[in-house]
């Protein structure tokens, strides 16, 4: 079946600029998160959503980052005034609940590029 | 967060099998213990997990010690696409918990 998407899969923008990143999770899982992945390290949580609701943000680095799941499936991750800082693959993961033995299936990532 | 401590990188030679050792001397009676690998250019996809008993699949194996301060992920046979990096990640018990991941370990396999 259809895995995670996220588009675009890359994406290059100017310092001050506004960007969405968007995610199509596995279709039923109720379960969503984001993370941010710097070159040579593993992944970094930025926030959960369990439905429409954000259960955890505490990842979000500050508050030029924001995201949301209208819906309870699509999620948009939003970034205002882009910093070079900000250049990172950002990654989507969904799973059937958010239950400790539950997987985390991942998307392939966007590419962000901040110059 | 519990934290995990692995090698940074391994070898290993086309079809031998691989053992990928992982330390949680902090991991508390009720976390999972997760293995993520992550191809290039890809998001990381889901190895193996257990809690206490060794688990079997199509992918791996997973040896729990019986303190359960450290585990190993066992490939039986590496092949050149298991070259990736390898996560063990701690699931604790709080509901929706997300993954913290380290470094990992970066396997290379040579033909």
């Amino acid at each position: 079946g259809a895995g995670v998407s996220q588009t675009p899969s890359n994406k290059v923008t100017e310092k001050g600029k506004y960007v969405e990143l968007r995610c199509d999770p596995i279709s039923g899982h109720t379960a969503l998160y984001w993370y941010r992945q710097s070159l040579g390290q593993g992944p970094e949580f930025l926030i959960y959503f369990q439905g429409t609701g954000a259960a955890d943000d505490s990842g979000l680095p500050n508050d030029r980052f924001f995201a949301v799941r209208p819906e309870g499936s699509v999620s948009t991750l939003k970034i205002q005034r882009t910093e070079r800082g900000d250049s990172a693959v950002y990654l989507c993961a969904s799973s059937r609940s958010p239950g400790r033995q539950e997987t985390q299936y991942f998307g392939p990532g966007t590419r962000l590029l901040v110059l | 967060d519990a934290k995990t401590t692995q090698p940074n990188s391994m070898e290993s030679n086309e079809e031998e099998p691989v053992h990928l050792p992982c330390n949680h001397s902090t991991i508390s009676g009720t976390d999972y213990i997760h293995w993520y690998r992550q191809l290039p250019s890809q998001g990381p996809e889901y190895v193996i997990h257990g809690l206490t008993s060794n688990v079997n699949n199509r992918m791996a194996s997973l040896a729990i010690a019986e303190d359960r301060k450290s585990s190993t992920l066992i490939l039986h046979r590496a092949t050149l696409r298991d070259a990736a990096v390898y996560y063990c990640i701690l699931r604790p018990d709080n509901y929706g918990q997300n993954f913290v991941f380290g470094p990992g370990t970066r396997l290379s396999v040579l033909p």
